[in-house]
């Protein structure tokens, strides 16, 4: 089984600053994927970043980055120029073999203006 | 919008009914999740169906059941409601079945209220 840890249950940035989310995981798989979702009031969620964990160059897609750090099990969510629409809740994910997705708990994003 | 479509967007039942929730993936993928989203435990694995089997089963409970159909389309099946089956239930899908990086897309949602 993997588990996926979110130390940051709240966060907040100011308008055009850069914030970043922390996530661990623990798995015992040597092949795995690693990705952030978003969740605003919506309820809908949505794919921001996705990782190969056997790829060392971290993922990028615009204002969001990843910091992966695979020896540390280590998997952060940077978003740069932050804007008022990145408020929302932040999920990690991790995937097995099996495809199924383990999240952690969250970090809500408030972004103040 | 994901591709992911499911059905009915809310929902307010009564203790003890049954309900069903409906889900129909995105073109192609031939992988469908149920995930359960409740304020005290977060998101919740269900189960997984690739192309008509059950490929994994999570948290779900007795009472709950699901199956994939020939046209790939997904029914998860919730009886003898109780109130903290209150949830909002996700339907997610992949094209493929393992975890070779297929990225998993979410639909909207079915909101569940039992009262």
């Amino acid at each position: 089984a993997q588990t996926v840890t979110q130390s940051q249950p709240e966060m907040s940035v100011q308008e055009a600053e850069t914030v970043t989310l922390s996530c661990t995981y623990d798995t015992s798989e040597s092949d795995y994927y690693l990705f952030w979702y978003k969740q605003p009031p919506s309820r809908q969620m949505i794919l921001v970043i996705r990782q190969e964990a056997y790829k060392q160059q971290n993922a990028t897609e615009n204002r969001f980055s990843v910091n992966f750090q695979k020896a540390a099990k280590s998997f952060s969510l940077k978003i740069s120029d932050s804007q008022l629409g990145d408020a929302a809740m932040y999920f990690c994910g991790s995937s097995s073999t099996l495809g199924r997705l383990y999240f952690g708990r969250g970090t809500q994003l408030t972004v103040w203006p | 919008d994901s591709g992911v479509t499911q059905t009915p967007k809310h929902l307010i039942t009564a203790t003890g009914q049954r309900v069903t929730l409906r889900c129909s993936p995105r073109s192609g993928d031939l992988s469908v999740y149920w995930y359960q989203q409740s304020l005290d435990q977060g998101l919740q694995f269900l189960i997984q169906y690739y192309n008509g089997e059950e490929r994994a089963k999570g948290n779900i409970l007795e009472r709950f059941s699901a199956q994939q159909f020939p046209d790939l389309h997904s029914e998860l099946n919730l009886s003898s409601l109780e109130l903290g089956d209150s949830a909002l239930y996700f339907c997610a899908s992949s094209i493929g079945s393992s975890g070779d990086g297929n990225t998993i897309y979410f639909g909207e949602g079915s909101w569940l209220t039992v009262v």
